[in-house]
């Protein structure tokens, strides 16, 4: 069965700060990944994904996750965070029609 | 754009009441989603259906059952309902096709089970 480790449930940075969330997942061939955001009140909405091809995929609002094969690693990078990033942010994995989705990691953007 | 709807934002229901949540997704998908979600523990699928009247058991179906009738519409029945099933839900939509397996989602039901 898949799995999906997100290491840190809360993770709080400082405005204009790096973001690093934390996804390792369950080696399969192959693995299409995924990063979802969760804002309060409303559901999921896709970051970015992995499928094929290049492994540095970007995303919308400027975040960006790294495919390592040898990690099976998908952390999730922002380079400065906004005080709109505060949410929080899940990754999965895909199986056939199924994702499989981490414990999720909520974000704290200081002032 | 995708729009997921989901009948209810908030619910509030008694032990023992059969609950409706209902979903509609206007992009003649194939495959809609029941997840719940739980701090802690992210979504955990509880049903999927990938074709009209077809419905397949996700990870924690107990306690649950779907209605797919028509394709655009997903329903989640709690035959008799129980305070473990206080929970957010959410249902997500998507085609399954080589390279994408994206899943759109709608804003969620909030159940509370008195």
């Amino acid at each position: 069965a898949q799995s999906v480790t997100q290491l840190g449930s809360h993770v709080s940075v400082s405005e204009g700060a790096l973001v690093l969330l934390r996804c390792n997942y369950s080696s399969s061939v192959p693995p299409y990944l995924f990063w979802y955001v969760q804002y309060p009140n409303q559901g999921l909405q896709l970051l970015l994904k992995y499928t094929t091809g290049a492994t540095l995929v970007k995303g919308i609002n400027g975040f960006e996750a790294e495919f390592k094969k040898s990690e099976t690693s998908f952390h999730l990078t922002k380079p400065s965070a906004h005080m709109s990033d505060a949410a929080e942010y899940f990754c999965s994995q895909a199986a056939g029609n199924k994702l499989t989705f981490g414990g999720g990691t909520r974000v704290l953007v200081k002032p | 754009d995708v729009k997921v709807t989901q009948s209810s934002r908030y619910l509030v229901k008694r032990t023992g009441e059969k609950v409706f949540l209902e979903c509609v997704q206007d992009m003649d998908h194939e495959n809609m989603f029941w997840y719940r979600q739980d701090p802690g523990l992210g979504l955990r699928l509880i049903y999927f259906s990938y074709d009209v009247k077809m419905k397949e058991k996700g990870d924690i179906p107990e306690g649950y059952s779907v209605s797919r009738e028509k394709k655009e519409r997903f329903s989640l029945i709690l035959e008799s309902a129980s305070t473990n099933q206080t929970s957010m839900y959410l249902c997500a939509s998507g085609i399954s096709k080589l390279y994408s397996y994206e899943q759109y989602f709608g804003p969620g039901t909030r159940l509370t089970v008195t």
